[in-house]
């Protein structure tokens, strides 16, 4: 069964911190997708990253970094010198390569950051 | 990234009454929609997979009969919730799925309070 994992409801860190989320996903296929998405206040969905189960390269783009480790199953995301406008729900999310679920997301609960100034 | 358009953005209704949400990709074209509620500090939860020119499939649990959709072309998909009462009151969001990226793109969500 497919299975996304969120241990942090929340996290509060003060400006400038890092911060790590955490996301440990289950799955028996060896085809799939990883991803996370942020959810500001106003509600919508923003894409922030996708990765295939065969690219194991971790991944920067500015202050935020993503470590996908298939040995523990996980797809950890760091934001560096977090900001007040990071504050959000962090979604984390598997998506597998079959033909009757192809495209669907299987998501966390979320883990919802506040950073203070 | 590629835009997804959901509207309204918000609405209220009297009990009883039908409202029609509309999601519509509007630089790339989605065989495939998504449709999803959310409730206050949980996760997204799947309602229906819609597919271009085919009868969607709904979640276990989700009433077909009350939660009609419709996609008619490859860039827009309705949700009509049907005779809506207070219980269905609560955020509603789209997705579209990019063929090529397998990436779904969501809309910026519909707030549903029936009266």
């Amino acid at each position: 069964a497919q299975k996304v994992t969120q241990a942090q409801t929340e996290i509060s860190v003060v400006e400038k911190e890092d911060v790590t989320l955490d996301c440990v996903y289950e799955t028996r296929d060896t085809t799939y997708y990883l991803f996370w998405y942020k959810q500001p206040p106003s509600g919508e969905l923003v894409f922030l990253i996708r990765r295939n189960s065969f690219d194991e390269q971790n991944e920067i783009s500015g202050r935020y970094s993503w470590n996908f480790q298939k040995s523990t199953s996980s797809f950890n995301f760091t934001i560096t010198a977090s900001q007040v406008v990071d504050s959000a729900v962090y979604f984390c999310a598997l998506s597998e390569d079959r033909g009757s679920t192809l495209g669907r997301l299987y998501f966390g609960r979320g883990t919802q950051l506040t950073v203070w100034p | 990234g590629a835009v997804v358009s959901q509207h309204p953005s918000w609405v209220i209704c009297k009990s009883g009454t039908s409202v029609k949400i509309e999601c519509r990709s509007l630089d790339f074209q989605a065989t495939t929609m998504f449709w999803y509620r959310q409730f206050p500090k949980q996760s997204l939860m799947l309602m229906a997979t819609s597919n271009e020119g085919s009868k969607a499939t709904y979640e276990q649990g989700v009433e077909k009969d009350k939660f009609l959709i419709n996609h008619a072309s490859l860039t827009l998909s309705t949700l009509t919730v049907t005779s809506a009462h207070p219980e269905d009151s609560s955020f509603y969001i789209c997705s579209a799925r990019t063929g090529a990226k397998n990436i779904q793109y969501f809309g910026a969500g519909t707030r549903l309070s029936v009266l």
